[in-house]
């Protein structure tokens, strides 16, 4: 079983549509969750990250965290062509200085 | 200041051959750290370093090593590449372990 398990997609939605990804990990040790996009070709860059459970909000994106589940989300309000990437979600291994990725989602907004 | 670089961008290898990626950062980052990114499989980490003169193995080390001589360079090596190499190796570096910054990536080829 995968650390981290995260739907490849892609997911294809309207301009201006709210958009949910999510992951799942099976570590209750698991501490800090972040979120990174990629863009083709690119590496990837923090977008978000959160400590412990609950939520945090940054301009039009969203991360919540949901440890007794195991289950975190990032939502995009608003959605724009230039949120097309692939959104990776990322965890604090038990160790400190270790992470785990998930496989990344492929979003793609439509004009 | 141009953050995480990385040398080369593209390299086609022999199975057999040797090389060494090149990762530097100028921001003073006591963290760096060496990903592969394959599809389907997300980022993982090969091995990682928490200081200048230090290095740990991560989830998927075999294969590789690493020096860390001086704290803005973290080289990665392949004594005797491998077709189960050919990838897309990413470096970061972060102040805060939660907090990376990635390079551009090198796409590893072997033949």
């Amino acid at each position: 079983q995968k650390e981290v398990e995260q739907d490849p997609g892609p997911l294809s939605v309207p301009e201006g549509a709210i958009v949910s990804l999510n992951c799942t990990y099976s570590n209750s040790a698991f501490q800090y969750f972040m979120w990174y996009r990629q863009y083709s070709r690119k590496g990837p860059e923090l977008l978000m990250y959160t400590y412990s459970s609950g939520n945090k909000e940054d301009g039009r994106f969203t991360a919540q965290v949901d440890k007794s589940s195991k289950y975190i989300s990032l939502f995009i309000r608003d959605s724009q062509p230039s949120d097309s990437a692939t959104y990776l979600c990322a965890m604090e291994g038990d160790n400190f200085n270790k992470f785990y990725f998930g496989s990344g989602t492929k979003l793609n907004v439509k004009p | 200041n141009a953050g995480v670089t990385q040398t080369p961008k593209f390299r086609v290898l022999k199975t057999g051959q040797s090389m060494t990626l090149l990762c530097a950062q100028d921001m003073n980052h006591e963290y760096m750290y060496w990903y592969r990114q394959d599809p389907g499989m997300g980022l993982r980490l090969i091995h990682y370093s928490v200081g200048e003169g230090t290095t740990a193995k991560g989830e998927v080390p075999d294969g590789y090593n690493v020096s860390r001589l001086k704290k803005q360079n973290f080289l990665l090596g392949l004594e005797s590449a491998a077709p189960s190499q050919t990838s897309v190796y990413f470096c970061a570096s972060s102040y805060r372990a939660y907090e990376q910054y990635f390079g551009p990536g090198t796409r590893l080829t072997v033949t």
